[in-house]
């Protein structure tokens, strides 16, 4: 098992720019999550996924955009990108059943908007 | 609303010397309550959960950590640290719903030969 994998590791954008964020899982999870992370502020819940088709957002959401067309993947999308967006993003994956919150993150990706 | 403090922001210990760190919560009913490390430039790893039950968990890595109820704490130990436990430590409390999981901000431990 490769578990969560995020892609990629590290990216420079422009102010206004655009791109995605990619993220995989092998473990067959139902739940997955994207995460930012700041210094001094723990991890905060950006957008997640209970399921393929359906997502909803989490405590900071503006400026980024998800999808879940399989169970695998959950791309995390800036759609004009902001100095302000400069974080490390993580995803995370769990069962959703048993013990549905422990989660599996990825590696992380380290993001710049200059 | 739920809230997780970890009032230590950084902690530098000596390899084998006793370790604690902090946690306190806020949450109107008994919470999931979580431990996770996170090595440099690495994601989060579970250490260890707390759901219900024996107040004392155990996890991996030798650390257990104890939930008390009257305090609304749930501090993370270990005997005796190792150079390896240099991370970033992080509790998490989680309620009722996927969307209701707040994570501290964090503790980094640092660990002198």
């Amino acid at each position: 098992n490769a578990g969560v994998t995020q892609t990629p590791k590290f990216q420079v954008l422009k102010t206004g720019q655009s791109m995605t964020l990619q993220c995989a899982q092998d473990m067959n999870h139902e739940y997955m999550s994207w995460y930012r992370q700041d210094p001094g502020m723990g991890l905060r819940l950006i957008h997640y996924s209970v399921g393929a088709g359906i997502t909803d957002q989490g405590e900071v959401p503006n400026g980024y955009n998800v999808s879940r067309s399989t169970t695998e993947d959950f791309p995390l999308r800036l759609l004009s990108a902001a100095p302000s967006q400069t974080s490390v993003y993580f995803c995370a994956s769990s069962f959703g059943q048993g013990d549905p919150y422990e989660q599996y993150f990825g590696p992380g990706t380290r993001l710049t908007v200059t | 609303a739920q809230s997780v403090t970890q009032p230590d922001i950084h902690i530098t210990v000596s390899e084998g010397a006793s370790l604690e760190l902090r946690c306190n919560y806020s949450y109107g009913a008994t919470p999931y309550l979580f431990w996770y490390v996170q090595s440099p430039g690495q994601g989060l790893q579970l250490l260890l959960k707390y759901f219900s039950g024996d107040t004392l968990v155990q996890g991996i890595k030798g650390f257990e950590a104890e939930f008390k109820r009257s305090q609304s704490s749930f501090n993370l130990r270990k005997p005796s640290v190792h150079w390896s436990d240099a991370a970033e430590y992080f509790c998490a409390v989680e309620g009722t719903s996927y969307d209701k999981v707040i994570f501290g901000p964090g503790t980094s431990l640092s660990v002198i030969p």
